[in-house]
C-alpha cells in the first residue's frame, strides 16, 4: 500500500519568506510526528498529533513554526520568516496508534516519508 | 532529555566484511533502542530493534547489543553487501512515542 507521502521534495526558498510544507500519512493512521534533519544531525523531534490535536509540540524551535493537521489526516508545517537556520531535510512519519511500546513485543512503529529538503537562501 | 552519541560518522567496509556502530546513551529509564537505515532520497527505516530487557537480538545478517550498566548498544553488520550502504541512525526511547537519535553513521560497501 501507499506509504507516507511529503510535498514538495524540494523546497528553495528566501530568507524572511513563509513556507508550507505538507505531509500525507498513511491512510488509517491516528498518529503523526514532524522531525527536523540538519546536516550531520541527527533526527531532531518537533511535534506530534494524535488525531487533529498536538499534545506535544515541545520541539517546536520557534513561534515562526506551526503545525496543523485536519480531518486526522494530512498535516502541514509552516515555517513563517524564514531564516538561514531553518534549511534542512523535514521529515513526517506516522504511526497506526501512538507510537511506542505497547504491551509484550509490540511496538507502535513509525513510517517514515522521504522528507522535504528545504533551502533558505 | 536523552542524549544519544553514535560512532562513527563514517564507516567504509569491504564486502563480505563485517560493519559496526556504537551508541551511547544517557538516560537510564531509556527502555528501547531501535536501529533506522535511510537510503539516499528515502526516509529512515527501522530494520531492528532491542528492549532493555534483552541483551542481544539477531536477524539474519545484522544483530544489536545492549549494554545497560554501561548504557551502550551496538549494531552489527556481517557480511556486508553492497545494498548495506546507507546512513544508519541509533535511537533511544523511554518506551513511549518520542525518540532520540544519533547523528547517523554513513557506511559504504566497497565491492
Amino acid at each position: 500500500g501507499a506509504g507516507v507521502s511529503q510535498s514538495p521534495s524540494n523546497k528553495v526558498t528566501e530568507k524572511g519568506k513563509d513556507v508550507e510544507l505538507r505531509c500525507d500519512p498513511i491512510s488509517g493512521h491516528t498518529a503523526l510526528y514532524w522531525y527536523r534533519q540538519s546536516l550531520g544531525q541527527g533526527l531532531e523531534f518537533l511535534i506530534y498529533f494524535q488525531g487533529n490535536s498536538a499534545p506535544d509540540k515541545s520541539g517546536l524551535p520557534s513561534d515562526r513554526f506551526s503545525a496543523e493537521r485536519t480531518g486526522g489526516s494530512v498535516s502541514t508545517l509552516t515555517i513563517q520568516r524564514t531564516q538561514q537556520e531553518d534549511s534542512a531535510v523535514y521529515l513526517c512519519a506516522s504511526s497506526s496508534i501512538r507510537g511506542g511500546l505497547a504491551g509484550v513485543g509490540t511496538y507502535n512503529e513509525q513510517f517514515f516519508g522521504p522528507g522535504t529538503r528545504l533551502t533558505v537562501l | 532529555g536523552e542524549n544519544v552519541e553514535q560512532h562513527p560518522s563514517t564507516l567504509s567496509v569491504q564486502e563480505g566484511d563485517s560493519a559496526v556502530i556504537k551508541c551511547t546513551y544517557s538516560d537510564s529509564a531509556s527502555n528501547y533502542f531501535p536501529w533506522y537505515k535511510q537510503e539516499l532520497g528515502k526516509g529512515p527505516q527501522l530494520i531492528i530493534d532491542i528492549r532493555s530487557n534483552v541483551g542481544e537480538k539477531k536477524d539474519q545478517r545484522i544483530a544489536v547489543t545492549l549494554n545497560k550498566t554501561a548504557k551502550h548498544f551496538s549494531l552489527h553488520i556481517t557480511e556486508t553487501q553492497p545494498e548495506d550502504s546507507a546512513v544508519y541512525f541509533c535511537a533511544a526511547s523511554m518506551g513511549d512515542y518520542k525518540l532520540s537519535f544519533g547523528a547517523g553513521t554513513t557506511v559504504t560497501v566497497r565491492a
